[in-house]
């Protein structure tokens, strides 16, 4: 069966500091995945998708970057983190539409 | 920009009634799903029902989907103090990557 995993579970960065948080899927090969945030009470919001090994879609102009460096592997990066940047992260996975959620990471920006 | 959109956005009921929630969409789809999503937890992929479908059933999930008005419901039926959550729409879009645009969601609470 597939699983994936995201860590960390919870992180409190300081403004200006780098980002990095990484997802990966196991039990599936080439897999479509996702990042998106999500604002307390809110909806998601889609930062990132990649069909592909170094194939990346941006939604959202912003100060978050991600890449896809082995094909279950996907990772998500600023180099300087603002205030507006806190929020809970989710990695997401699919081979058709149907998505399938990792646990989670909530960001703190202080 | 934001595809679906849920109503109501919170709603209260006692365990064993139906609670329903409703979405509206903007743009043409390739299918509509409903996810489940408990407090500081990721989604669970409840229901997909394509654009070619009026109604699917899972358990005690029915789901609808009206194309000419762009609208969805998700009906529980006999909930339960464990179908409190937040429940999302999401609409697949008809471009590469499987993109699915998601609502803002609509929190239940089941009172028991």
């Amino acid at each position: 069966s597939q699983t994936i995993h995201q860590w960390p579970a919870t992180l409190v960065q300081p403004v200006g500091s780098p980002l990095s948080l990484e997802c990966t899927v196991e039990g599936t090969s080439n897999p479509n995945l996702y990042w998106y945030r999500q604002a307390a009470g809110r909806g998601l919001q889609l930062l990132f998708y990649s069909v592909g090994i170094g194939q990346i879609s941006s939604e959202v102009p912003q100060n978050l970057s991600a890449s896809r460096p082995q094909d279950r592997q996907f990772i998500l990066s600023s180099k300087k983190l603002l205030l507006s940047d806190s929020g809970f992260y989710l990695c997401a996975w699919s081979r058709h539409y149907e998505q399938y959620f990792g646990p989670g990471t909530r960001l703190t920006v202080t | 920009s934001q595809q679906g959109e849920e109503d109501p956005q919170a709603l209260s009921i006692q365990e064993g009634e139906n609670a329903t929630m409703n979405c509206s969409y903007k743009t043409s789809i390739n299918n509509l799903q409903w996810y489940r999503q408990n407090s500081g937890r990721g989604l669970v992929h409840l229901i997909l029902i394509r654009s070619n479908e009026r109604e699917k059933h899972s358990g005690r999930l029915r789901v609808t989907l009206d194309t000419s008005k762009k609208s969805s419901s998700l009906l529980i039926t006999a909930s339960r103090a464990a179908d409190t959550a937040s429940y999302f729409c999401a609409t697949g879009q008809n471009t590469g990557g499987f993109k699915t645009i998601f609502g803002a969601g609509t929190r239940l609470f089941v009172k028991a």
